[in-house]
């Protein structure tokens, strides 16, 4: 069964900073790869996903993310973040032609005003 | 309705009582999902509806844990004799044929379980 590692739990940055969330994911075949966001008080939704073609996704919000299969990662960045941004982000994996998406335990951002 | 629904969104109840949660799925989605999410943990894979039909439950945590989905559209997830460790947040999400398609699930706010 596949496994996704996010390295941060908590992530503490002050507006106009750099963000970048590492995501690793265990899988030996093709994968798709997802980033949801949890903001305060909302549900889960949707922040981009890579399914195939360019390894470098751009989402909602000015968030973008990298697929770099040697390394198994899918790191998500944002070259400055706002105070909207505070919230918590999910990185996920299924693999390809597979139904079951596999969530990593989450990244809690804070962005000080 | 223009999102998942679920209900109740609070639950309190003590231990060894039966709980059900409900969720409402976009109209039209045929697959739907239960993830429980507790504290500091990431979300954890319950149960996977295509239609009616469950072709996956093996994350269902014991055999206290049941779900069923009827018409194709609303699901419900039943706990039976609570423990302390059934408190989380029980998740539903939809999509409109799977993964393969849009592969974008779409999430309720969840229903937050509290065993005392």
């Amino acid at each position: 069964a596949q496994s996704v590692s996010q390295h941060n739990h908590h992530v503490i940055l002050s507006e106009a900073a750099s963000l970048e969330l590492g995501c690793n994911y265990s899988y030996g075949g093709t994968v798709n790869l997802f980033w949801y966001v949890q903001y305060p008080g909302q549900h889960l939704q949707l922040l981009l996903k890579y399914f195939s073609g360019d390894p470098l996704v751009k989402g909602i919000k000015g968030f973008e993310a990298e697929f770099i299969k040697s390394k198994f990662s899918f790191n998500l960045r944002k070259p400055s973040v706002q105070w909207s941004d505070t919230a918590e982000y999910f990185c996920a994996v299924t693999p390809s032609n597979d139904y079951k998406l596999s969530f990593g335990a989450g990244t809690t951002v804070t962005v000080r005003a | 309705g223009a999102g998942v629904s679920q209900s109740p969104s609070n639950k309190v109840t003590e231990k060894g009582k039966d709980v059900e949660l409900r969720c409402d799925p976009i109209s039209g989605h045929t697959a739907l999902y239960w993830y429980r999410q507790s504290l500091g943990q990431g979300l954890e894979f319950l149960i996977y509806f295509q239609g009616n039909s469950a072709p996956d439950k093996s994350g269902l945590p014991s055999d206290r844990f049941s779900a069923e989905r009827t018409g194709g559209s609303v699901s419900t997830l039943t706990i039976q004799r609570t423990q302390q460790e059934d408190s989380a947040v029980y998740l539903c999400a939809s999509t409109l044929m799977g993964l393969m398609g849009t592969g974008e699930l779409f999430f309720g706010e969840g229903s937050r379980l509290t065993v005392l």
